[in-house]
């Protein structure tokens, strides 16, 4: 089955300092690895992926994630948050392999990121 | 990234009625449009895939009669909520895999808020 672990309900960060959103998914072939951050009473807006390549990706608004496999991870990092980064981030993944869940994109319970000035 | 759009944003309605969602998807052409049902501060439940022209799949315990989809064209799909009752209200977010980029990118409307009164 696969699954995404968002450990994290709520992370604080100053404005100016980095931040990291963790993420640990669960599958049983290749992941495809997702980030959404949603804004209040808002749909979510990608952020970025991991298909294949380079194990740091970079995507929108600075943002970028680290894949590592051996510790089945994709934390979200920004080297310099901003207020206005404040919102609801998930992880999500994509088992590419198995059909198991109907190549469905399975998203982990969500993370408030809080940036304060 | 892409566009997809939700509409409306916003409806409130008298318990007993039906309300419709529309979800299009701008730039791109989507097979495969998913439903999803979010209530506070929680994650994303996923009510449905809808697929053009054929029957929705829906997930384990979502009511195929009370809430009805119909994937009419490569561009629409629309969720309609029938008898609306007030357990029934809740934010609704519409999604399509866009088949161009690399991962099958989902992306997101803006979501519908329903209150049934």
């Amino acid at each position: 089955a696969q699954s995404v672990a968002q450990p994290e309900d709520q992370v604080n960060v100053a404005e100016g300092n980095p931040l990291t959103v963790k993420c640990t998914y669960s599958v049983s072939g290749n992941p495809y690895l997702f980030w959404y951050v949603q804004y209040p009473n808002r749909g979510l807006q990608f952020l970025l992926k991991y298909i294949t390549g380079d194990n740091l990706v970079k995507g929108s608004y600075g943002f970028e994630a680290e894949f590592n496999k051996s510790q089945t991870s994709f934390h979200l990092k920004k080297p310099s948050a901003l207020v206005s980064d404040s919102a609801l981030y998930f992880c999500a993944v994509r088992d590419i392999l198995t059909m198991e869940y109907g190549n469905k994109l399975v998203f982990g319970a969500g993370t408030i990121l809080r940036v304060k000035s | 990234g892409a566009v997809v759009s939700q509409h409306p944003s916003r409806v409130i309605c008298k318990s007993g009625t039906s309300v419709k969602i529309e979800c299009r998807s701008l730039d791109f052409q989507a097979t495969t449009m998913f439903w999803y049902r979010q209530f506070p501060k929680k994650s994303l439940m996923l009510m449905a895939t809808s697929n053009e022209g054929s029957k929705a799949t829906y997930e384990q315990g979502v009511e195929k009669d009370k809430f009805l989809i119909n994937h009419a064209s490569l561009t629409l799909s629309t969720l309609t909520v029938t008898s609306a009752h007030p357990e029934d209200s809740s934010f609704y977010i519409c999604s399509a895999r866009d088949p161009r980029q690399g991962g099958n990118i989902q992306y997101f409307g803006a979501g519908t808020r329903l209150s049934v009164l």
